[in-house]
């Protein structure tokens, strides 16, 4: 059962313009939300996470939102640049579980010129 | 941050035989975990490795299959034993930084024949 969803495996967005990528997930209990960015080759990298008891949490070009009652969240960047282009993971974890971080399958992302 | 060593960055090998991973941190951490990330799959914890003391293994995780050994503070190896295709994957060893993120080795690729 995926606890962590990005339902979309891809997603293609002209350079400049804004990338939403988003992730869904079920389990309530998760209360801390992060996400990933991995390079072919390279392991993943954290980017931006937020805690539950936020709406939003912004950092340079990166901004997640998180919709409890819906439990979604979503990561904006904006201005979108070519280095941007990578696979982003979308994670999540609970105090009760010890902290293990519950992955989804992740989001790849092309910035066209 | 933790810098994290991991090798060998891929292999082929064919069924039946096993494969070593080593990973080495640059600092000393209490736990590191195995990762893997089956094709077109999120990442999976395989096992946490404490210091001193037997791997914690997730639920579908083996010690007979995957054996770990974490002979000191900076220093771990996941073996995949008796390999079949379906063990063709990324493996990846992490630290943790605490709830905010995890550092991750640049993965190793596994075909297996």
């Amino acid at each position: 059962d995926q606890q962590v969803k990005q339902n979309s495996p891809s997603l293609s967005v002209q350079e400049g313009r804004i990338s939403i990528l988003n992730c869904d997930y079920t389990n309530s209990m998760f209360d801390y939300f992060l996400w990933y960015k991995k390079y072919p080759a390279e392991g993943p990298t954290f980017l931006i996470s937020i805690s539950s008891i936020k709406d939003k949490n912004e950092d340079g070009r990166f901004t997640v939102f998180l919709n409890k009652s819906a439990k979604h969240l979503s990561l904006h960047i904006v201005p979108s640049q070519p280095g941007d282009s990578a696979v982003y993971f979308c994670a999540a974890s609970a105090r009760n579980r010890d902290d293990k971080i519950i992955f989804g399958k992740g989001t790849r992302l092309h910035i066209l010129p | 941050s933790a810098v994290i060593s991991q090798k060998p960055s891929r292999d082929i090998c064919q069924r039946g035989t096993s494969l070593t991973i080593q990973c080495q941190v640059d600092s000393q951490v209490t736990m590191m975990f195995w990762y893997r990330q089956q094709p077109g799959q999120s990442l999976t914890l395989i096992a946490t490795a404490n210091q001193g003391s037997e791997a914690t293994y997730e639920s579908g995780f083996v010690i007979d299959k995957f054996p770990i050994s974490r002979p000191n503070l900076t220093f771990s190896t996941l073996t995949v034993s008796n390999m079949s295709p379906e063990d063709s994957s990324i493996y990846l060893c992490s630290v943790s930084a605490g709830r905010e993120k995890l550092f991750f080795g640049s993965g190793t690729q596994l075909s297996v024949l």
